[in-house]
């Protein structure tokens, strides 16, 4: 299974951007990169995903490196809800869909 | 309206009972999964099921046992229950397995096991 490789943990302050980085060396063609987050207490959720190109949706935008070894989901403006652990994943495309979380990076936002 | 339903919330139990853990989604989706969250918070994945038919069995034991009596339900029936099964257990569904659809997660079962 292709790997990730996370900061454990990050700080932020509210309203500042955050920049989340992952590394993914292993990469092949036909991965896709996804985020997800997941809240205490709660089940995973869906943040953005892409296969070479920038990305950009409501919640985040994801930088991904023009090797694609590397990739960094950024959040605009960070709140207190965004506290949470991010989970960088390769999905093979065609593997049944399942995904392969690691350790993510959880993070915290400072009011 | 909740898009993907798992009860119960909480299951406390004793070693070598069996118990079942139901979920239910709403969103029309065809495929659905299992993952499991031990205490060191890593999620993994542990069955999928494709228009009720199973497509990944990740080398569960045979004590659990996944049954989908329709493409929105996918239930989880543990036998003989020991304590290194105490986990949260994740429901999730997707539109299709195959694409790069997202993944829309229940809120978990806490399986605590005695």
């Amino acid at each position: 299974d292709a790997k990730t490789t996370q900061p454990n943990s990050m700080e932020s302050n509210e309203e500042e951007p955050v920049h989340l980085p992952c590394n993914h060396s292993t990469i092949s063609g036909t991965d896709y990169i996804h985020w997800y987050r997941q809240l205490p207490s709660q089940g995973p959720e869906y943040v953005i995903h892409g296969l070479t190109s920038n990305v950009n949706n409501r919640m985040a935008s994801l930088a991904i490196a023009e090797d694609r070894k590397s990739s960094t989901l950024i959040l605009h403006r960070a709140t207190l809800r965004d506290a949470a652990v991010y989970y960088c994943i390769l999905r093979i495309y065609n593997q049944g869909g399942k995904l392969i979380f690691g350790q993510g990076t959880e993070l915290s936002v400072k009011p | 309206d909740t898009a993907v339903s798992q009860t119960p919330k909480y299951l406390v139990t004793q070693m070598g009972n069996d118990k079942s853990i139901k979920c239910e989604q709403n969103l029309g989706h065809d495929t659905m999964y299992w993952y499991k969250q031990d205490s060191k918070k890593f999620l993994k994945i542990m069955f999928s099921y494709n228009n009720k038919e199973l497509i990944i069995n990740e080398t569960v034991p045979n004590r659990f046992s996944p049954k989908s009596p329709d493409k929105a339900h996918l239930n989880l029936h543990i036998n003989s229950l020991e304590l290194g099964d105490s986990a949260v257990y994740f429901c999730a569904s997707s539109q299709e397995a195959s694409g790069n659809l997202e993944q829309f997660f229940g809120p978990g079962t806490r399986l605590t096991v005695l």
